[in-house]
């Protein structure tokens, strides 16, 4: 299994201003998932990125609030921009074919 | 369409019983994947078990077994002897092929173990 790591860990940010988590895996994979996981819920899928594409968002979300960026096959970023409070929840990353690993999430609040 | 229900939505039991979590899932594929994962308080999602539709032999790894059964469609995950540790929320998914290979997730069922 790959191992993911995320940076920050954890971050308070006030309204308005953007934020941009990193997620390195250290292995080349095709395919990473950006999850958002709010207090007390389950997971909700952001977007798919591939490297060398355009990351596929899904229903609900889009590109100018959560751009995407994978430069490279064990790197990606995600930024949550014109942050407001209801942006506060954990961010995930994720690879894998079958089963995804995921890293350790970076848990935002918005003030 | 693809849909994962966990009624249970939290469990209290006292250490040492077993305990079981309920998965029921839909989808109108022939070929999926069922997994198991393991949130604990810290946060991060840990993987535990994938079974494909094509194999109905019940896991168990130590403490934790699972019982797959299509006819009923569901993917139950049963802890024996139960232990503090083994406190966290457990989300049941399934990744079939007409989801766009996205992972559904059921909403997790959180589970409390009393010492």
């Amino acid at each position: 299994s790959a191992v993911i790591s995320q940076k920050p860990s954890r971050d308070i940010c006030q309204r308005g201003t953007s934020l941009t988590i990193q997620c390195q895996v250290d292995s080349q994979v095709t395919m990473m998932f950006w999850y958002r996981q709010q207090p007390g819920q389950s997971l909700t899928l952001i977007a798919t990125a591939n490297q060398g594409s355009e990351a596929t968002y899904e229903s609900g979300f889009v590109i100018d609030k959560f751009p995407i960026s994978r430069p490279n096959l064990t790197f990606s970023t995600l930024t949550v921009s014109n942050m407001s409070p209801e942006d506060s929840s954990i961010y995930l990353c994720s690879v894998g074919e079958y089963e995804q690993y995921f890293g350790p999430g970076t848990r935002l609040t918005v003030t | 369409a693809q849909k994962v229900t966990q009624a249970q939505t939290e469990i209290s039991v006292v250490e040492k019983e077993d305990v079981t979590l309920d998965c029921v899932y839909e989808t109108r594929d022939t070929t999926y994947y069922l997994f198991w994962y393991k949130q604990p308080p810290s946060g991060e999602l840990v993987f535990l078990i994938r079974r494909n539709s094509f194999d109905e032999q019940n896991e168990i790894s130590g403490r934790y077994s699972w019982n797959f059964q299509k006819s009923t469609s569901s993917f139950n995950f049963t802890i024996t002897a139960s232990q503090v540790v083994d406190s966290a929320v457990y989300f049941c998914a399934l990744l079939a092929w007409d989801s766009n290979y996205q992972l559904i997730w059921g909403a997790g069922t959180k589970l409390i173990i009393k010492p």
